[in-house]
């Protein structure tokens, strides 16, 4: 069975530019994280979806971050504009139920 | 808020030896302790992890103790390989699909 699928894997992208990030998660898997891994610190939550809905946002940037679930299956994060501090890996994970959760292998954005 | 810090940043060992790392959590309401191995361009993969009902769970060569009284747990691992080389990250949260709140993380490096 197929892990949490992710793409780009890695993104360059000059500042104010716009950027999307692209996560399949595992077959079933009715919950999704989207997480921000800092150099050299543990991922920290973005926003969690349970099927299409955001059930946990209150960590996502919102002026310029968006994120959309249609049909509660894959899922997008927007960055616009970008900035040089949104450097840094891109988690989705997956989960069902009460089991664990599954991480993708994440995006790695630089922003020059 | 949770928080949890996790010790020693890095840690360095011979094949063969034992590592140990160890956290700390502030929330007495977390019940679940994952343990996360994250390898060089890859997302965090869970190794193994631990309920607030269980003091202690082992697996092959990797075992975690949990204290709840003193809010700390470790991670154990014996007769290291190379391979073991990575950084290991531990989290706490109130389930296993709950938000988890991670430490900062610990590089180890076993040396041939």
């Amino acid at each position: 069975e197929a892990g949490v699928v992710q793409s780009p894997r890695y993104k360059i992208i000059e500042k104010k530019q716009p950027v999307a990030f692209w996560c399949n998660p595992i077959s079933g898997h009715n919950t999704l994280y989207w997480y921000l891994q800092n150099l050299g610190q543990g991922p920290e939550l973005l926003i969690r979806y349970e099927n299409e809905e955001a059930v946990d946002d209150s960590q996502l940037p919102k002026d310029r971050f968006s994120a959309e679930r249609l049909k509660g299956v894959d899922s997008t994060l927007k960055i616009q504009p970008a900035e040089l501090g949104d450097s840094a890996v891109y988690l989705c994970a997956s989960s069902s139920g009460q089991d664990e959760q599954y991480f993708g292998p994440g995006t790695r954005l630089t922003v020059t | 808020g949770e928080n949890v810090e996790q010790h020693p940043s890095t840690l360095s060992v011979q094949e063969g030896d034992s590592a140990v790392i160890k956290c700390t959590y502030s929330d007495s309401a977390s019940n679940y302790f994952p343990w996360y191995k994250q390898e060089l361009g890859k997302g965090p993969q869970l190794i193994i992890d631990i309920r607030s009902n269980v003091g202690e769970k082992k697996d092959q060569r990797i075992a975690v103790t949990l204290n709840k009284t003193a809010k700390h747990f470790s991670l154990h691992i014996t007769e290291t390989q190379p391979e073991d080389s990575a950084v290991y990250f531990c989290a706490a949260s109130r389930s296993p699909s709950y938000i988890p709140t991670f430490g900062r993380g610990t590089s180890l490096i076993v040396h041939p």
